[in-house]
């Protein structure tokens, strides 16, 4: 069965860090591409960055370019997204996804990022 | 980068009605939009992808149509546990796999 587990989501202040991962199991992690979305409360879908398969070609959306890092461990089969200068607009339920071109047909339970004083 | 406009941005049907959204997409996307629905502080699922193919385990009463640039997603008849919310996604650009906006459907 594949799964996909978010963690390290909380309460941060603005400006501050957090990272998150997920835990990936039940297929060849290897094999896909992964993307982070994000879904502030009330609002709609937003991919926020995605990484090859390889781990060599990441991309960002605009608004976190220069703050959000992201990267992968095949080994482990796990995916990070360090979150560096957080923003009150970062507030959201943060999704792991399974990517092919059909689609995103897996997706985790979400991790909720808080950015508030 | 691909904008995706859905339409209406909320509707309000009864169990049993046909139901159609649809999915504008500010370029020509071949076949490759997929739809999702959303309930409540769940994650999303994936319903139809490329276009019109019914992903696995997905009812058939759900079906998606088109090419280019306009889409729908249409439910022939509506179930309770249908009342959701509803995004299209292109999956063209193969770095930007934007979303549109969303349709919530309620119940009437």
């Amino acid at each position: 069965e594949v799964q996909l587990v978010e963690s390290g989501g909380g309460l941060v202040q603005p400006g501050g860090s957090l990272r998150l991962s997920c835990a990936a199991s039940g297929f060849t992690f290897s094999i896909y591409s992964m993307y982070w979305v994000r879904q502030a409360p009330g609002k709609g879908l937003v991919w926020v960055s995605r990484i090859t398969s390889d781990g060599i070609t990441i991309t960002y959306v605009d608004s976190v370019k220069g703050r959000f890092t992201l990267s992968r461990d095949n080994a482990k089969n796990t995916l990070n997204l360090q979150m560096n200068s957080l923003r009150a607009e970062d507030t959201a339920v943060y999704y792991c996804v399974r990517s092919r071109q059909a689609g995103f047909d897996y997706w985790g339970p979400g991790t909720l990022v808080t950015v508030s004083s | 980068d691909i904008q995706m406009t859905q339409s209406p941005s909320s509707l309000s049907a009864s169990v049993g009605d046909r139901v159609t959204i649809t999915c504008r997409a500010s370029q020509s996307i071949s076949t490759y939009l997929n739809w999702y629905q959303q309930k409540p502080g769940k994650a999303p699922k994936l319903l139809i992808y490329a276009a019109s193919s019914l992903q696995s385990g997905v009812p058939s009463r759900f079906s998606g149509s088109g090419s280019g640039t306009d889409f729908t997603l249409t439910i022939s008849s509506l179930q309770p546990e249908d009342f959701a919310t509803y995004y299209c996604q292109q999956s063209y650009s193969t770095l930007l796999y934007t979303f549109g906006q969303g349709t919530k459907l309620e119940i009437k």
